[in-house]
């Protein structure tokens, strides 16, 4: 176990409907990146926050947005999904602003669009 | 594209055989990391090789790394049924992330 949890851990939503998927991240870590993982793929990364600002983002529109607080936990918030938007969203804390280090991984929230 | 690649994409054996699989990238990178996922579930940290180390182990696990060739490999020896799962090779990106492979699926039978 990681110590970085994700809720929920399953979830349906139709498509143009509106997603947030929570993670809390391992104790002492100040960075949250969150990722796409498509069936068969490998994660795909989304963005990534330090100390509650967004700290890089990839290929992914605006409607995926999303909040590091205090507390170093996170949302990550879909808007006006897809059904290309099913996937398993992993979140994963580290401690450093970098990349280059260990990141440790959330079990993830697998989310189906219909 | 900067995304790792890993070969072969499924592999096959039976317990107690060793398990090699192979990954190429194509940027400088300060090191590189290797992935456990067990079916669907989040990724478990392995093993992080930095590009000045050549070989590292862990307990049963052996990489290597060759920035001339931009390769590394690991080695899964004397492989039990537990270590069934997609194995991912992952180095840094220019935005703090870390870039992945599609993953090796590694099916170990008893």
């Amino acid at each position: 176990e990681t110590g970085v949890t994700q809720s929920p851990t399953h979830l349906i939503k139709t498509r143009g409907q509106q997603v947030t998927l929570r993670c809390s991240s391992q104790s002492g870590h100040n960075t949250v990146s969150w990722y796409q993982q498509a069936l068969g793929q490998g994660p795909q990364f989304i963005f990534q926050y330090y100390r509650e600002e967004e700290n890089g983002r990839g290929n992914f529109p605006p409607r995926f947005s999303g909040l590091q607080f205090p507390n170093y936990s996170s949302e990550l918030n879909v808007n006006a999904l897809e059904l290309d938007d099913s996937a398993l969203y992993l979140c994963a804390s580290s401690l450093v602003g970098t990349s280059g280090y260990e990141q440790y991984f959330g079990p993830g929230t697998r989310l189906t669009v219909t | 594209s900067q995304q790792g690649e890993e070969d072969p994409q499924a592999l096959s054996i039976q317990e107690g055989e060793n398990a090699t699989m192979n990954c190429s990238y194509k940027t400088s990178i300060n090191n590189l990391q290797w992935y456990r996922q067990n079916s669907g579930r989040g990724l478990v940290h392995l093993i992080l090789i930095r590009s000045n180390e050549r070989e590292k182990h862990s307990g049963r696990l052996r990489v290597t790394l060759d920035t001339s060739k931009k390769s590394s490999s690991l080695l899964i020896t004397a492989s039990r049924a537990a270590d069934t799962a997609s194995y991912f090779c992952a180095f840094g990106g220019s935005q703090g992330n870390l870039i992945f492979g599609k993953g090796t699926k590694l099916s170990v039978k008893p």
